[in-house]
């Protein structure tokens, strides 16, 4: 069985300081790793995915985020807050359902508050 | 190419009544996946289709929810009798790969259900 935890459900940074958006997994196997964006009353899009390839990901807009298997980590950073950073981000783990399909588990999100 | 299309983006109705949510795919996609986001949650998979089928329902509610993707036109997420629990988000992702590729979900703008 698959879960997703966000830690922090708010994380709030002045303009041009770091991000660090905290998520952990429980997976049965090797899993993928995505990190999405959603901006007030629009769809999610994709930020950066991981699927056992290097485990430093680069994603869109100065994104990154890191696999460590060790700690079952996949935390997201960017070096430098802007303000149309501010959204709600969700941490997504998905592995080989029974069926065959790759079923997505979503976290709770943590919404980024940027002050300026 | 247009991306994924969801209408209505609000829907109000009053309990007992139907809704009819619809979702067109990107153009290329065949595979098409339903979501619920509640208030403060992440979101939560209801159901995967392909044309013409069912390929895993395992997050549909067992009564009054149904879903469908003919052949021609677009999918749609059907729910019999609402009732106010049923308030929340739905959107609708598609892609163009399905079964043993954990991919990327292209996401559309979401349907607000909101049931007096």
């Amino acid at each position: 069985a698959q879960s997703v935890t966000q830690l922090d459900s708010h994380v709030s940074v002045s303009e041009g300081t770091p991000v660090l958006l905290r998520c952990n997994y429980s997976s049965s196997y090797s899993p993928s790793l995505f990190w999405y964006v959603q901006h007030p009353n629009k769809g999610l899009q994709l930020l950066l995915k991981y699927t056992s390839a290097a485990t430093l990901v680069k994603g869109i807009n100065g994104f990154e985020a890191e696999f460590k298997k060790s700690e079952t980590s996949f935390h997201l950073t960017k070096p430098s807050a802007h303000m149309s950073d501010a959204a709600e981000y969700f941490c997504v783990v998905s592995e080989r359902a029974s069926g065959g399909s790759y079923i997505p588990t979503f976290g709770r999100g943590t919404s980024l508050i940027v002050h300026p | 190419n247009a991306g994924v299309m969801q209408n209505p983006r609000h829907l109000v109705r009053r309990r007992g009544q139907e809704a009819r949510l619809r979702c067109s795919p990107m153009k290329g996609h065949s595979h098409v996946y339903w979501y619920r986001q509640l208030p403060e949650e992440g979101l939560k998979f209801m159901v995967y289709l392909q044309k013409e089928n069912i390929i895993d329902e395992s997050g549909m509610p067992k009564e009054r929810f149904s879903a469908e993707f003919p052949k021609e036109g677009p999918s749609i997420l059907r729910i019999q009798q609402v009732v106010r629990g049923d308030s929340a988000a739905y959107f609708c992702a598609s892609s163009p790969l399905g079964t043993g590729v954990p991919n990327e979900q292209f996401f559309g703008p979401g349907t607000r259900l909101t049931v007096l």
